[in-house]
């Protein structure tokens, strides 16, 4: 089974940048869209990237997303960190055809 | 603005069977795919299933399929997620989400319905 490995946690100071990582288990994960999604504490989650690099409306552009197929991994960099960013961010794409896959999920810590 | 309202927690005895609604407002309710997403405590989201509202047509994920069934009755703009026979490992946050076409991404979320089977 098609499988999406994200770090378990991540951590960075207001106004960095952090990088979340997205590693598919076989295949190509260019083959497939990749989003992600954004749940803070108690809420549901939200869409904060779509078909790889694409931002909602009203989603900052502190936020970017991008695809490397070298190390078949997607990647989900927001850059000038704020406390508001802290939450878990989980990417998504699918096994085969229509089969919606989740990652893990990663806990961001804004210290 | 799209909004989807889901019906509200419930706290059920194992062995019972269980309705819970999604109702979408603000758009084409037929013209969007609807998935059902579980999140235990704790932990990840995980794809349950969804369904086309124009057709009723259910595509589910192997690891629920035969433990719940996915409805929907577009006269009200309303998705069901149900079970017949609830056990403990129900106990979970269950979320409906929109599906966009053609990326298939889910652009607009329920609230949540908190479910919760008692051991």
């Amino acid at each position: 089974n098609f499988m999406l490995t994200q770090p378990h946690s991540v951590s960075e100071s207001p106004g960095q940048t952090v990088t979340i990582s997205c590693t598919g288990s076989s295949g190509s994960i260019a083959s497939n869209y990749v989003h992600w999604y954004q749940q803070r504490p108690g809420s549901a989650p939200t869409s904060v990237m779509y078909e790889n690099n694409q931002r909602p409306s009203g989603v900052p552009a502190r936020f970017s997303g991008s695809i490397d197929s070298s190390s078949n991994s997607a990647s989900l960099t927001i850059s000038g960190l704020k406390a508001e960013d802290e939450a878990d961010y989980y990417c998504q794409s699918y096994d085969g055809g229509n089969f919606p896959v989740f990652g893990g999920g990663t806990q961001l810590t804004v210290l | 603005e799209v909004q989807l309202v889901q019906s509200g927690a419930e706290v059920k005895e194992p062995g019972e069977s269980l309705r819970i609604s999604c109702t979408g407002s603000g758009y084409s309710f037929s013209t969007y795919w609807i998935n059902w997403v579980r999140q235990m405590p704790g932990q990840g989201l995980e794809w349950m299933g969804m369904i086309d509202p124009s057709d009723s047509y259910t595509n589910y994920n192997p690891s629920f399929q035969g433990h719940i069934t996915i409805s929907v009755d577009k006269s009200i703009n309303t998705a069901y997620l149900q079970w017949n026979s609830l056990k403990a490992s129900d106990t979970a946050m269950y979320y409906c989400a929109r599906r966009v076409v053609p990326s298939a991404h889910a652009d607009s979320w329920g609230q949540g319905t908190l479910v919760t089977v008692p051991s």
